[in-house]
């Protein structure tokens, strides 16, 4: 079955780390690049950036530098993000999105999703 | 401030059609960069509607429709159904930004 199965909600304090993942199944894990996007409670859509998973080369969006970190490991067909320093204000659903990689960037879209990871930063 | 701008909120009633506008720039959906839509149900995540302007993936039914013109794009929904109360996004690249972007979303609501 082609999936991207995440991982679960996460409940932290402002300043910790949290660490989501996002396991590709059902199809080839390069042939496709994968994006974050995060939805704020109430809010739109916000992509975050992307990584490459052939090159493990990640692309992230302005706004989203810094404290936000993608990653992979091809051996079981994941990808991170990473999230330091948290703030309230990271508090959201993050979603993984997978686009093909044999298109230009200008010309993708995102055809299969996560069902999302909720990080919620409280005190 | 999202860079496309979308109505928040569009209704009509069961059988009916709606159309949702998606407003870019000429660094967007102007610069032929292939624009898509997203349905997002509630509690949900979002699931790929239109790709490439127009086109749908095979499982969607041809109820929805996509169109694009200068720097606009519509979604088009024929036999309105209570199923398709959602919010519905537009999207595409940026080439001033080197960004994805999105619209800030509808709501369709089903009288």
């Amino acid at each position: 079955q082609v999936q991207l199965v995440q991982s679960g909600s996460e409940l932290e304090k402002p300043g910790a780390s949290v660490k989501v993942s996002c396991k590709a199944s059902g199809y080839t894990f390069t042939n496709y690049v994968i994006n974050w996007v995060r939805q704020a409670p109430g809010q739109g859509l916000e992509w975050m950036g992307w990584i490459n998973t052939n090159t493990g080369n990640p692309t992230n969006a302005r706004g989203f530098t810094g404290r936000f970190v993608f990653s992979l490991d091809t051996s079981v067909t994941t990808a991170y993000l990473q999230i330091t320093s948290l703030k309230a204000e990271d508090t959201a659903v993050y979603y993984c999105a997978r686009a093909p990689k044999w298109l230009p960037t200008p010309y993708w879209h995102f055809d299969l999703w996560g069902r999302g990871t909720l990080v919620t930063v409280s005190s | 401030q999202s860079v496309l701008t979308q109505p928040p909120s569009v209704s009509a009633a069961p059988g009916q059609q709606v159309t949702i506008s998606c407003s870019g720039s000429d660094s967007n959906i102007g610069n032929d960069n292939y624009v898509s839509w997203y349905q997002q149900l509630p509690g949900t995540a979002p699931k790929l509607l239109i790709y490439d302007n127009n086109k749908r993936p095979s499982e969607i039914p041809d109820r929805f429709s996509g169109s694009k013109s200068g720097t606009s794009a519509t979604l088009g929904i024929t036999g309105l159904q209570t199923g398709d109360e959602a919010d519905y996004y537009c999207g595409t690249w940026d080439n001033s930004l080197s960004a994805r972007v999105f619209g800030g979303g509808t709501k369709v609501t089903v009288l």
